[in-house]
C-alpha cells in the first residue's frame, strides 16, 4: 500500500508571510497531483509534475517534484488570504487497469488579512 | 480537462434509506472513481468504476452497500445503500484525463446528511 505523508497538517498565517508544504513517500508515483479544495467545493488541480526534479510556477506557487519521484513540496510565497483553503497532495501510480490516486490527509491553510 | 457535474449537491436523509448521486461528464472517459470525504478529512477512494466492466471497490467497501452503475463513457451513479450516521460525507467523483500526468478531475461534491 502506498502511503503520503502531508505536512503540516494545519497553518494558520499572517497575509505577506511565506510557506511550505511537505509531501513525502517511500514509493515512486509515476506523478503527483496538487490540489485546493475550498468548503462545500471539489478538489481542483493546481499542477500535475512528472518527472523527477521538476520545478513548476503558478504565480505565487511553486511545486516541486522530488528527485526520486518520492516527495513534493508546495512553496508559497506571500501568501495572501484567497489562498486559504486544504491543500492535498496526490501521488499517482502507473498501473494500467490497476491506476489510482493516494492521496496525502492535507493541509488546511488560513491566511489572516 | 473535464466538466463534471453531480446531482444532487446536498441532501439529508433518514437512517435506513438509500440514496443514489449522479456524476455527469461533457466528454467520453473512460475510467470514473468515486470517493468519501468525510468532515476535515482527505480523500478515501470507494471505487473505479470501467465502463463495461464490473466496479472495483477498495478495502472496506462493498457492493452490497455502495453499489455503483456505469452505462456510458460520460455517467456514473454511486447508490449508498440502507444509510446510517456514520455516512454522513462529501462523496465525490472524478475523472482521469489521459495526457501528462494521469491527472484527475473531480466534481463539485455531494454533501450527504443522514440523520
Amino acid at each position: 500500500t502506498q502511503l503520503l505523508e502531508q505536512s503540516p497538517q494545519f497553518l494558520s498565517i499572517q497575509e505577506g508571510e511565506n510557506l511550505t508544504v511537505y509531501c513525502n513517500s517511500s514509493s515512486v508515483f509515476s506523478s503527483l497531483q496538487w490540489y485546493r479544495q475550498e468548503p462545500g467545493e471539489g478538489p481542483v488541480l493546481l499542477v500535475t509534475v512528472v518527472t523527477g526534479g521538476e520545478v513548476k510556477k503558478l504565480k505565487r506557487l511553486t511545486f516541486q517534484f522530488g528527485d526520486a519521484r518520492k516527495d513534493s513540496s508546495l512553496h508559497i510565497t506571500a501568501a495572501q488570504p484567497g489562498d486559504t483553503g486544504l491543500y492535498l497532495c496526490a501521488g499517482a501510480n502507473s498501473g494500467g487497469s490497476n491506476y489510482k490516486l493516494t492521496f496525502g490527509k492535507g493541509t488546511l491553510l488560513t491566511v489572516n488579512p | 480537462s473535464a466538466v463534471i457535474s453531480q446531482k444532487p449537491s446536498r441532501d439529508i436523509c433518514q437512517r435506513g434509506t438509500s440514496l443514489t448521486i449522479q456524476c455527469q461528464v461533457d466528454s467520453q472517459v473512460t475510467m470514473m472513481f468515486w470517493y468519501r470525504q468525510q468532515p476535515g478529512q482527505s480523500l478515501t477512494l470507494i471505487a473505479t468504476a470501467n465502463q463495461g466492466s464490473e466496479a472495483t471497490y477498495e478495502s472496506g467497501f462493498v457492493i452490497d452497500k455502495f453499489p455503483i452503475s456505469r452505462p456510458n463513457l460520460t455517467f456514473s451513479t454511486l447508490t449508498v445503500s440502507n444509510m446510517s450516521p456514520e455516512d454522513s460525507s462529501i462523496y465525490l467523483c472524478s475523472v482521469e484525463i489521459g495526457g501528462v500526468g494521469d491527472t484527475q478531475y473531480f466534481g463539485p461534491g455531494t454533501r450527504l446528511t443522514v440523520l
